[in-house]
């Protein structure tokens, strides 16, 4: 199992430019996530999408838009491109898990670095 | 406003010295887990602790759940080179399907 893969690996783009950061996972997972790491503040969501078929905005979605393609792919554009969305992207999927109490545990991909200059 | 604090923000130390990290709040979790993320990789899930006062063990590093599951530590026996890396912690607040994230401890152990 690839797990979840994500690509590109690298991208630079100009300001205004548009891009679609693409990424599927293999473990039937029904959630899905999208992050920004940028240094010293943590991972950062920016959408999620509970099931197929639902998109949510999570803490910073201003300037994306995300689609949900099927249970496997769910994929994040950026319409403009602007410098202070330089940052590292990482998908992620999760299942919900029973211990006595629900809980989830999510799976990354490896991450696009995009530089927008 | 940061929900998990993690301290230290940073801490490199010699091979073979014992250490500890810490993710606290003032929320309860349901649940909590600790990622381990290296550079240029995404974080990649180490121990999910759901019970107050759970204490977790994978070979050197143990976890412990606060009783009153606002906490977390992480200590590490005789810590090693391949221990470097990013120590993320994240909980669960039972709110939706979201995780709330601390920043992070950089972790780096000299050979």
């Amino acid at each position: 199992n690839a797990g979840v893969t994500q690509t590109p690996k690298f991208q630079v783009l100009k300001t205004g430019q548009s891009m679609t950061l693409q990424c599927a996972q293999d473990m039937n997972h029904n959630s899905m996530y999208w992050y920004r790491q940028d240094p010293g503040m943590g991972l950062r969501l920016i959408y999620y999408s509970a099931s197929e078929g639902t998109t949510d905005k999570g803490e910073v979605p201003n300037g994306y838009n995300v689609s949900r393609l099927n249970k496997r792919e769910f994929s994040l554009r950026l319409e403009s491109a602007a410098p202070s969305q330089t940052s590292v992207y990482f998908c992620a999927s999760s299942e919900l898990l029973d211990r006595d109490v629900w809980y989830y545990e999510q799976y990354f991909g490896p991450g696009t670095r995009l530089t927008v200059t | 406003t940061q929900l998990l604090e993690q301290s230290p923000q940073f801490l490199s130390i010699q091979e073979g010295e014992n250490l500890t990290v810490y993710c606290n709040s003032s929320s309860v979790f349901s649940s909590l887990q600790w990622y381990r993320q290296e550079p240029g990789e995404g974080p990649v899930l180490l121990v999910t602790v759901v019970t107050g006062g759970e204490v977790k063990k994978l070979k050197r590093l143990t976890f412990q759940f606060g009783d009153a599951r606002k906490d977390s530590s992480l200590h590490i026996t005789a810590a090693q080179p391949g221990d470097t890396g990013l120590y993320l912690c994240a909980g669960d607040m039972d709110s939706n399907y979201q995780l709330i994230w601390g920043a992070g401890t950089k972790l780096i152990i000299k050979p």
